[in-house]
């Protein structure tokens, strides 16, 4: 079946504009998860889903970051005031609950000039 | 902080088994042991998980010694396309605990 999908692939911003990044997690996942991945370092946690509502946002960095799920599916990453330091992969996962095996999407690669 | 230790890289023939190796002597009793890969570019894959007892399945094999400190991946015909970064990651399950905690991880290269 079809797996996390995140768009874009990529995407190229100036510092001080705002992005937003979309996830599509696995139909029928309650539990979704947004990572960030920067060049030579593990995957590290930023926020955790448990349908609509935000059960742990513990790893967001700061408060220009900010993410939604509204219907308990596609979730969106949103950045405000982009800066040099937001530039990593940032990685979507999703499970079926909170308890199960968290699968990956392939990440969108955030660039910031 | 990750609660595992993992080699940096290691190497392996392509045909033969690759045994990557993990130290969690901090592990307690309610905490899995999860092994992922992520291959360049590409977002991180599930491999397998455990409790205590060993696993198998397509992809690989994994061993948990008995005291459950440390455990080993086995990926017993390596090929080519093993050749990736190999995370062993510790999952709780309680409340709070289900994100995954990324150390460094095994940067594994299959030679031909």
């Amino acid at each position: 079946g079809a797996g996390v999908s995140q768009t874009p692939s990529n995407k190229v911003t100036e510092k001080g504009k705002y992005v937003e990044l979309r996830c599509d997690p696995i139909s029928g996942h309650t539990a979704l998860y947004w990572y960030r991945q920067s060049l030579g370092q593990g995957p590290e946690f930023l926020i955790y889903f448990q349908g609509t509502g935000a059960a742990d946002d513990s790893g967001l960095p700061n408060d220009r970051f900010f993410a939604v799920r509204p219907e308990g599916s596609v979730s969106t990453l949103k950045i405000q005031r982009t800066e040099r330091g937001d530039s990593a992969v940032y990685l979507c996962a999703s499970s079926i609950t909170r308890a199960d095996t968290q699968y990956f999407g392939p990440g969108t690669r955030l660039t910031v000039l | 902080d990750a609660k595992t230790t993992q080699p940096t890289s290691m190497d392996c023939a392509e045909g033969r088994a690759a045994n990557l190796p993990c130290n969690h002597s901090t592990i307690s009793g309610n905490e899995y042991v999860y092994w992922y890969r992520q291959i360049h570019s590409q977002g991180p894959q599930y491999i397998i998980h455990g409790l205590k007892n060993n696993e198998t399945n397509e992809m690989a094999s994994l061993i948990i010694t008995e005291d459950r400190k440390s455990s080993t991946l086995i990926l017993p015909h390596a090929t080519l396309r093993d050749t990736a970064v190999y995370y062993c990651i510790v999952r709780g399950l309680i409340q709070g605990a289900q994100k995954l905690v990324f150390g460094q991880g095994t940067r594994l290269t299959i030679n031909p």
